[in-house]
């Protein structure tokens, strides 16, 4: 079965750009009309997306990110990557990819998750 | 933004007990909302979707109602395995946003 890992550095200086990786395992990153999303929990500010990707290469992104955010997809390394650029300690979180169910031609629910990775800015 | 509004935020309750959260948004999302459930270091889990669907796997006991702004999660029989916080999640409009949570404790 499809299963998702995250990783990247626990620590991010303030101002530097964060870099995480999503590795899709059991499955292909291009297959199927999925939808990548990256997700941030905080303790203040709870559950938030910040933007996806999709089967097509179409990304959006939350807009509360202003343009500090870039999602890429890597077919060769069947990955999907996060970069944020200057940080902040407001964006200290546990940051987990997911995909949806596919079952849209827009976002789906999302029915699976990595276990998360947890950045701290400081 | 869709402000996705969860009470309570806190819930004690017992084993067998019949549990109600509701989850309110600022805006009609059309059905399209969705319960998750986490518990501690782990990541969340997808209970129902589009308002009422029940996610493969997950057990009959949650079961999912609501139309236009007003959606309700409900465990018919609280389990051991259910203390956990719950979330909803709208996903009808960008950018996709979530309830603040309920947190179901033992009591």
């Amino acid at each position: 079965q499809v299963q998702l890992q995250e990783s990247g550095p626990g620590l991010v200086k303030p101002s530097e750009t964060l870099s995480l990786t999503c590795t899709v395992s059991g499955g292909s990153v291009g297959s199927g009309s999925y939808y990548w999303s990256w997700i941030r929990q905080s303790p203040g500010k709870g559950l938030e997306w910040i933007g996806f990707i999709n089967y097509s290469g179409k990304t959006k992104n939350n807009s509360s990110f202003k343009s500090r955010v870039t999602i890429s997809v890597d077919m060769s390394k069947n990955q999907v990557s996060l970069k944020m650029s200057s940080v902040t300690a407001a964006d200290t979180a546990m940051y987990y990819c997911a995909r949806d169910r596919g079952w849209l031609s827009s976002n789906d629910a999302f029915n699976l998750w990595g276990q998360g990775t947890m950045v701290t800015v400081s | 933004d869709i402000q996705m509004t969860q009470t309570p935020s806190t819930l004690s309750a017992s084993v067998g007990d019949r549990v109600t959260i509701t989850c309110r948004s600022s805006q009609s999302i059309s059905g399209w909302l969705a319960w998750y459930q986490q518990k501690p270091g782990k990541a969340p889990k997808l209970l129902i979707y589009k308002t009422s669907s029940l996610e493969s796997g997950v057990p009959s006991r949650f079961s999912g109602r609501g139309f236009g702004t007003e959606f309700a999660l409900t465990i018919s029989s609280l389990q051991p395995d259910d203390f956990a916080t719950f979330y909803c999640q709208q996903y009808d409009t960008y950018p996709l946003t979530f309830g603040g949570g309920t947190k179901v404790e033992i009591k």
